[in-house]
Protein backbone atom coordinates (compact mmCIF):
# COMPACT_ATOMS: atom_id res chain seq x y z
CA UNK A 1 0.00 0.00 0.00
CA UNK A 2 1.97 2.97 -1.37
CA UNK A 3 -0.87 5.98 -0.31
CA UNK A 4 -0.13 8.57 -2.99
CA UNK A 5 1.97 8.75 -5.17
CA UNK A 6 3.16 11.68 -7.32
CA UNK A 7 5.80 11.76 -10.15
CA UNK A 8 7.66 13.82 -11.08
CA UNK A 9 9.74 14.80 -7.34
CA UNK A 10 11.36 17.71 -9.50
CA UNK A 11 11.17 19.24 -12.77
CA UNK A 12 12.61 22.41 -14.18
CA UNK A 13 10.81 24.27 -16.97
CA UNK A 14 11.15 27.15 -19.58
CA UNK A 15 8.35 29.56 -20.20
CA UNK A 16 6.04 27.93 -22.60
CA UNK A 17 6.98 24.52 -22.06
CA UNK A 18 4.14 22.34 -21.28
CA UNK A 19 4.06 19.02 -18.95
CA UNK A 20 1.81 16.43 -17.09
CA UNK A 21 1.86 16.16 -13.44
CA UNK A 22 1.04 12.49 -12.52
CA UNK A 23 -0.67 11.69 -8.70
CA UNK A 24 -1.62 8.10 -8.24
CA UNK A 25 -3.73 6.43 -5.20
CA UNK A 26 -4.05 2.88 -4.00
CA UNK A 27 -6.21 3.48 -1.43
CA UNK A 28 -9.62 3.34 -3.50
CA UNK A 29 -10.35 6.94 -2.67
CA UNK A 30 -13.44 8.33 -4.60
CA UNK A 31 -12.22 12.60 -4.30
CA UNK A 32 -8.73 13.57 -5.17
CA UNK A 33 -7.00 17.17 -4.93
CA UNK A 34 -4.37 19.44 -6.67
CA UNK A 35 -2.79 22.04 -4.20
CA UNK A 36 0.13 24.53 -4.96
CA UNK A 37 2.22 25.90 -2.20
CA UNK A 38 4.19 28.72 -1.89
CA UNK A 39 6.64 30.32 0.18
CA UNK A 40 4.16 32.09 3.41
CA UNK A 41 0.61 30.53 2.45
CA UNK A 42 -0.79 27.91 2.98
CA UNK A 43 -1.99 25.37 0.54
CA UNK A 44 -4.35 26.64 -2.65
CA UNK A 45 -6.56 24.13 -4.01
CA UNK A 46 -6.32 23.94 -7.94
CA UNK A 47 -8.50 21.54 -9.13
CA UNK A 48 -10.51 18.47 -7.54
CA UNK A 49 -12.15 15.54 -8.54
CA UNK A 50 -15.35 13.62 -6.80
CA UNK A 51 -14.96 10.80 -8.73
CA UNK A 52 -13.87 8.94 -11.85
CA UNK A 53 -14.44 11.31 -14.99
CA UNK A 54 -15.47 14.33 -13.14
CA UNK A 55 -13.34 17.42 -12.42
CA UNK A 56 -13.99 20.61 -10.43
CA UNK A 57 -12.18 24.51 -10.55
CA UNK A 58 -10.79 24.83 -6.90
CA UNK A 59 -9.57 28.35 -5.92
CA UNK A 60 -6.56 29.07 -8.44
CA UNK A 61 -7.20 27.22 -11.60
CA UNK A 62 -6.27 29.07 -14.21
CA UNK A 63 -3.34 28.11 -16.11
CA UNK A 64 -4.29 24.46 -15.23
CA UNK A 65 -6.07 21.40 -16.69
CA UNK A 66 -7.03 18.50 -14.90
CA UNK A 67 -8.18 14.69 -16.08
CA UNK A 68 -9.88 12.09 -13.78
CA UNK A 69 -10.42 8.86 -16.76
CA UNK A 70 -8.97 6.47 -13.99
CA UNK A 71 -10.38 6.48 -10.26
CA UNK A 72 -6.70 5.31 -9.00
CA UNK A 73 -5.43 8.53 -11.24
CA UNK A 74 -5.24 12.30 -11.40
CA UNK A 75 -3.49 14.47 -13.72
CA UNK A 76 -2.45 18.07 -13.57
CA UNK A 77 -1.29 19.55 -16.84
CA UNK A 78 -0.04 22.84 -17.76
CA UNK A 79 -0.16 23.59 -21.24
CA UNK A 80 2.04 26.81 -21.12
CA UNK A 81 4.12 27.33 -18.08
CA UNK A 82 4.65 30.50 -16.68
CA UNK A 83 7.27 31.72 -13.74
CA UNK A 84 4.21 32.08 -11.54
CA UNK A 85 3.39 28.36 -11.52
CA UNK A 86 7.32 28.19 -9.82
CA UNK A 87 5.72 26.00 -6.81
CA UNK A 88 5.19 22.92 -5.31
CA UNK A 89 2.29 20.81 -6.04
CA UNK A 90 0.69 18.66 -3.58
CA UNK A 91 -1.80 15.86 -4.76
CA UNK A 92 -4.19 14.23 -2.10
CA UNK A 93 -6.99 11.84 -1.93
CA UNK A 94 -10.02 11.41 0.40
CA UNK A 95 -12.28 9.00 1.64
CA UNK A 96 -14.90 11.36 1.94
CA UNK A 97 -18.38 11.83 1.65
CA UNK A 98 -20.73 14.76 2.14
CA UNK A 99 -23.33 12.25 4.05
CA UNK A 100 -20.54 10.31 5.86
CA UNK A 101 -18.11 12.36 7.16
CA UNK A 102 -17.25 9.91 10.53
CA UNK A 103 -13.69 10.33 9.09
CA UNK A 104 -12.30 13.18 6.83
CA UNK A 105 -9.30 13.61 6.36
CA UNK A 106 -6.55 13.97 2.94
CA UNK A 107 -4.00 11.83 2.31
CA UNK A 108 -1.57 14.02 0.65
CA UNK A 109 1.18 12.97 -1.47
CA UNK A 110 5.53 13.89 -0.95
CA UNK A 111 5.46 16.66 -3.36
CA UNK A 112 6.66 17.39 -6.69
CA UNK A 113 8.94 21.18 -6.78
CA UNK A 114 8.14 22.55 -10.02
CA UNK A 115 10.64 25.63 -11.25
CA UNK A 116 9.27 27.50 -14.41
CA UNK A 117 12.52 29.86 -15.85
CA UNK B 1 -14.65 34.34 1.19
CA UNK B 2 -13.13 32.43 4.15
CA UNK B 3 -9.51 33.31 5.29
CA UNK B 4 -7.74 31.34 7.97
CA UNK B 5 -4.53 33.01 9.85
CA UNK B 6 -1.66 31.31 11.94
CA UNK B 7 0.31 33.20 14.14
CA UNK B 8 3.10 32.91 15.24
CA UNK B 9 4.77 31.72 11.58
CA UNK B 10 7.93 30.77 13.28
CA UNK B 11 8.29 29.55 16.96
CA UNK B 12 11.46 28.53 18.92
CA UNK B 13 11.17 26.90 21.86
CA UNK B 14 13.96 24.98 24.10
CA UNK B 15 13.32 20.92 24.69
CA UNK B 16 10.43 19.92 27.09
CA UNK B 17 8.43 23.02 27.17
CA UNK B 18 4.77 23.37 26.42
CA UNK B 19 3.32 25.57 24.05
CA UNK B 20 0.57 26.51 22.13
CA UNK B 21 0.04 27.60 18.28
CA UNK B 22 -2.97 29.47 17.35
CA UNK B 23 -5.21 29.11 14.02
CA UNK B 24 -8.17 31.84 13.46
CA UNK B 25 -10.72 31.82 10.82
CA UNK B 26 -13.01 34.34 9.74
CA UNK B 27 -16.28 32.27 8.78
CA UNK B 28 -17.48 30.45 11.29
CA UNK B 29 -20.13 28.21 9.51
CA UNK B 30 -17.27 25.54 9.51
CA UNK B 31 -18.18 21.72 9.79
CA UNK B 32 -14.19 21.02 11.10
CA UNK B 33 -11.08 22.06 11.33
CA UNK B 34 -7.98 19.73 10.81
CA UNK B 35 -4.10 20.06 12.25
CA UNK B 36 -1.52 18.96 9.78
CA UNK B 37 1.63 18.64 10.30
CA UNK B 38 4.11 18.85 7.51
CA UNK B 39 7.80 17.89 7.59
CA UNK B 40 10.23 19.91 4.60
CA UNK B 41 10.51 18.26 1.66
CA UNK B 42 7.30 16.03 2.33
CA UNK B 43 3.70 16.01 2.51
CA UNK B 44 1.33 16.44 5.37
CA UNK B 45 0.10 14.72 7.50
CA UNK B 46 -3.32 14.64 9.61
CA UNK B 47 -3.06 15.17 12.92
CA UNK B 48 -5.99 16.11 14.97
CA UNK B 49 -9.73 16.51 13.53
CA UNK B 50 -11.99 18.20 15.29
CA UNK B 51 -15.77 18.49 13.96
CA UNK B 52 -17.64 21.71 14.53
CA UNK B 53 -19.62 20.03 17.36
CA UNK B 54 -16.51 19.38 19.51
CA UNK B 55 -14.82 21.19 21.78
CA UNK B 56 -11.70 19.84 21.51
CA UNK B 57 -9.17 16.64 20.75
CA UNK B 58 -6.72 14.55 21.98
CA UNK B 59 -3.97 12.63 20.81
CA UNK B 60 -0.72 11.53 22.80
CA UNK B 61 1.07 14.74 23.53
CA UNK B 62 -1.23 16.56 21.17
CA UNK B 63 -4.18 18.45 22.16
CA UNK B 64 -6.51 20.71 19.76
CA UNK B 65 -9.35 22.98 20.86
CA UNK B 66 -12.02 24.58 18.67
CA UNK B 67 -14.43 27.81 19.49
CA UNK B 68 -16.06 28.19 16.52
CA UNK B 69 -17.91 31.28 17.74
CA UNK B 70 -15.13 33.05 18.31
CA UNK B 71 -13.46 31.47 15.17
CA UNK B 72 -10.64 30.29 17.19
CA UNK B 73 -8.79 27.13 17.17
CA UNK B 74 -5.47 26.00 19.14
CA UNK B 75 -2.52 23.41 19.13
CA UNK B 76 -1.10 22.97 22.99
CA UNK B 77 1.87 20.56 22.67
CA UNK B 78 2.90 19.12 25.77
CA UNK B 79 6.55 18.81 27.21
CA UNK B 80 8.10 19.71 23.31
CA UNK B 81 10.92 17.45 22.01
CA UNK B 82 13.60 18.42 19.05
CA UNK B 83 11.02 15.43 16.70
CA UNK B 84 8.18 17.82 16.70
CA UNK B 85 10.32 20.28 15.02
CA UNK B 86 8.11 20.72 11.41
CA UNK B 87 5.72 23.26 9.97
CA UNK B 88 2.20 22.86 11.78
CA UNK B 89 -0.63 23.86 9.68
CA UNK B 90 -4.60 24.05 10.33
CA UNK B 91 -7.18 23.79 7.65
CA UNK B 92 -10.80 24.64 7.99
CA UNK B 93 -14.22 22.61 5.85
CA UNK B 94 -17.18 24.59 5.06
CA UNK B 95 -20.45 22.85 5.96
CA UNK B 96 -21.82 20.66 3.15
CA UNK B 97 -23.36 21.97 0.24
CA UNK B 98 -20.88 24.66 -0.42
CA UNK B 99 -18.21 24.25 -3.29
CA UNK B 100 -15.56 25.30 -1.57
CA UNK B 101 -13.38 22.78 0.44
CA UNK B 102 -10.62 22.82 2.95
CA UNK B 103 -9.04 26.37 3.53
CA UNK B 104 -5.34 26.35 4.92
CA UNK B 105 -3.95 28.60 6.78
CA UNK B 106 -0.21 29.21 5.96
CA UNK B 107 1.17 27.61 8.89
CA UNK B 108 3.17 27.74 11.91
CA UNK B 109 7.25 26.88 11.33
CA UNK B 110 8.20 25.27 14.79
CA UNK B 111 11.26 24.23 15.87
CA UNK B 112 12.06 22.77 19.32
CA UNK B 113 16.60 22.96 20.29
CA UNK B 114 17.85 20.30 22.36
Amino acid sequence: NAGVTQTPKFRVLKTGQSMTLLCAQDMNHEYMYWYRQDPGMGLRLIHYSVGEGTTAKGEVPDGYNVSRLKKQNFLLGLESAAPSQTSVYFCASSPLTWTHQTVDTQYFGPGTRLTVL
Amino acid sequence: KQEVTQIPAALSVPEGENLVLNCSFTDSAIYNLQWFRQDPGKGLTSLLLIQSSQREQTSGRLNASLDKSSGRSTLYIAASQPGDSATYLCAVRPLPGSARQLTFGSGTQLTVLP
